[in-house]
């Protein structure tokens, strides 16, 4: 119950093209909800997060959207450069802050 | 204004032996929790301070303990090390009323042999 799903494992996308990569998770108490992008050797960076009271969150090239009944949630990234090449993290959070990741998205952006 | 900062940023020790690792928080931030990243995985939560107090604990051994003291910085002590425990270990920070939305350092690289 405490798991968070996430595929693809890799995906490889041509420059300007649209990056989606999906999460799911069963635990219900689970209310908020952050995409992290980790470049090598770096730690992760946080990009975005949504709560369960919305349905989608825009940030510049990044869109998170949101499925409370179906408890899933998803990255887009528009207009894929490949400065975006990276592994990409979801994650969970319920009361305390304590973070549930999956198990990361290889990202790689062809030119 | 500085982030999350960690040091060392690599350290090698041996089976058996005991290592610390630091952590200081951005500014403003009062809350840090630790990490544990293996290769090729997504972070694991090993357990968070504020306030001075370990507040909630993931699923590791007590040979993993840690301090924050009164300036907010932390320290992770790992005991009794076991080339399982080789990995890059995350600290992040957060504001006491916002704890989920947590800040990563760049990690320290450990290896054990």
């Amino acid at each position: 119950q405490q798991q968070v799903k996430q595929s693809p494992q890799s995906l490889i996308v041509q420059k300007g093209g649209i990056s989606i990569i999906n999460c799911a998770y069963e635990n219900t108490a689970f209310d908020y909800f952050p995409w992290y992008q980790q470049f090598p050797g770096k730690g992760p960076a946080l990009l975005i997060a949504i709560r369960p009271d919305v349905s989608e969150k825009k940030e510049g090239r990044f869109t998170i959207s949101f499925n409370k009944s179906a408890k899933q949630f998803s990255l887009h990234i528009m207009d894929s450069q490949p400065g975006d090449s990276a592994t990409y993290f979801c994650a969970a959070s319920s009361e305390g802050g304590k973070l549930i990741f999956g198990q990361g998205t290889e990202l790689s952006v062809k030119p | 204004d500085a982030g999350v900062t960690q040091s060392p940023t690599h350290l090698i020790k041996t089976r058996g032996q005991q290592v610390t690792l630091r952590c200081s928080p951005k500014s403003g931030h009062d809350t840090v929790s630790w990490y544990q990243q293996a290769l090729g995985q997504g972070p694991q939560f090993i357990f968070q301070y504020y306030e001075e107090e370990e507040r909630q604990r993931g699923n590791f051994p007590d040979r993993f303990s840690g301090h924050q003291f009164p300036n907010y910085s932390s320290e992770l002590n790992v005991n009794a090390l076991l080339l399982g425990d080789s990995a890059l270990y995350l600290c992040a920070s957060s504001p006491l009323g916002a704890k989920e939305t947590q800040y990563f350092g760049p990690g320290t690289r450990l290896l054990v042999l």
